[in-house]
């Protein structure tokens, strides 16, 4: 069964460009994931989409970050414009349905770094 | 913020058992206990989760108090790949497993030495 894939996996840009990520999920999982996570820190939720829907986007940073899952299948995560404080890794996971009963299956993750 | 608390870090022999431990003292009766483990540059990784009972699958043994207030993370006989950060995690909004997302700490960082 093939994983959870993103692109590019490496980006590094300066303060005020933008920058997308892009995520494919496991085939046949409704609820995908969108994660920041901090040099040194767990990873932090910041967007769930059910099939193309928003569940949760309580703690992304609308006045920059965007995401959308159009056709409830592959997902674009994007930063306009970065800040230096944005450089993380971006997380994206799937599963089969919503809730924590339904197990998570990660990407390796895009390692963006802001100068 | 996680409803957990790990110890930052912890040692561990090759070929020896890992117990991790995780405080969970403000958990509700219905709230899952869930582990997951992130090796470096790698996504995380879902190991197992319980409710009550004691839990084993072929990665680890989950065992919780009977209060429900700690938890532990067995792996019966570590190696060098089991070298990873280890999430202990109370599903914020959690009923029954049926909500809920996960709300990850900074976990234990586990280093397996030969």
């Amino acid at each position: 069964e093939a994983g959870v894939a993103q692109s590019p996996r490496y980006k590094i840009i300066e303060k005020r460009q933008s920058v997308a990520f892009w995520c494919n999920p496991i085939s046949g999982h409704a609820t995908l994931y969108w994660y920041q996570q901090i040099l040194g820190q767990g990873p932090k939720l910041l967007i769930q989409f059910q099939n193309n829907g928003v569940v949760d986007d309580s703690q992304l940073p609308k006045d920059r970050f965007s995401a959308e899952r159009l056709k409830g299948v592959d997902s674009t995560l994007k930063i306009q414009p970065a800040k230096l404080e944005d450089s993380a890794v971006y997380l994206c996971a799937s599963s089969f349905s919503s809730g924590s009963y339904n197990e998570q299956f990660f990407g390796p993750g895009t390692r963006l770094t802001v100068l | 913020d996680a409803k957990t608390t790990q110890p930052p870090s912890m040692d561990c022999a090759e070929g020896r058992a890992a117990n991790l431990p995780c405080n969970h003292s403000t958990i509700s009766g219905n709230e899952y206990v869930y582990w997951y483990r992130q090796i470096h540059s790698q996504g995380p990784q879902y190991i197992i989760h319980g409710l009550k009972n004691n839990e084993t699958n072929e990665m680890a043994s989950l065992i919780i108090t009977e209060d429900r207030k700690s938890s532990t993370l067995i792996l019966p006989h570590a190696t060098l790949r089991d070298t990873a950060v280890y999430y202990c995690i109370v599903p914020v909004g959690d009923y029954g497993g049926s909500q809920g997302n996960l709300i990850f700490g900074k976990g234990t960082k586990l280093s397996v030495k030969p």
